[in-house]
């Protein structure tokens, strides 16, 4: 199946900084790409869709000047979460769909701690 | 909110057991997707059932569909310590966008 990365797999930051989490697509091109969060023990919870070249579209709730979404190229989609508080922390997990494709591939997530 | 709900929330079998789990999802969909996640890790896709299928299988797996009652079933049959792992179904919320929206998933332990 296709292979989609985040990078970093796992971050510590100190509140009030930014963090910027990457999500590509290997060996295929991801017209669009998703961002979900996901608490301890609990499901994933869509934050936004991004489409390549275009705004990404966010969930009722998820604040886009605090998760900065930017999906600049086919293979390329970062989360930045700015102004990092620790109830940000989480697991951040993106995946990734090609044109004309039903399967999304996930990436393997990025565990968030903000101190 | 949550489209899917799933039960058992945890389920703990002897291996070489089956397990079963369920799916219960509120609007119409495309299809029906189950994956698993072993702990502090990625998705791994399991298996697609469209709407019009009301069976699938795919090695252990067995999925079923019910429209009628908006409700799907997973078995994973002769279950291994290694299928201990949250199993989600998750559902496409709209054909535009193709989001998915998670069920709350089931911890699946599978005891040696």
């Amino acid at each position: 199946g296709a292979v989609v990365s985040q990078h970093p797999s796992r971050v510590i930051c100190k509140s009030g900084t930014s963090v910027k989490i990457e999500c590509r697509s290997l060996d295929f091109q991801a017209t669009t790409m998703f961002w979900y969060r996901q608490f301890p023990k609990k499901s994933l919870m869509l934050m936004a869709t991004s489409n390549e070249g275009s705004k990404a579209t966010y969930e009722q709730g998820v604040e886009k000047d605090k998760f900065l979404i930017n999906h600049a190229s086919l293979t390329l989609s970062t989360l930045t979460v700015t102004s990092a508080h620790p109830e940000d922390s989480s697991f951040y997990i993106c995946s990734a769909r090609g044109e004309g494709g039903s399967e999304q591939f996930f990436g393997p997530g990025t565990r968030l701690t903000v101190l | 909110s949550q489209q899917g709900e799933e039960d058992p929330q945890a389920l703990s079998i002897q291996e070489g057991e089956n397990a079963t789990m369920n799916c219960s999802y509120k609007t119409s969909i495309n299809n029906l997707q189950w994956y698993r996640q072993n702990s502090g890790r990625g998705l791994v896709h399991l298996i697609l059932i469209r709407s019009n299928e009301r069976e699938k299988h795919s090695g252990r797996l067995r999925v079923t569909l019910d429209t009628s009652k908006k409700s799907s079933s997973l078995l994973i049959t002769a279950s291994r310590a290694a299928d201990t792992a949250s199993y989600f179904c998750a559902t496409a919320i709209d054909t535009g966008r193709r989001a998915l929206t998670f069920g709350s998933g089931t911890r699946l332990q599978v005891q040696p």
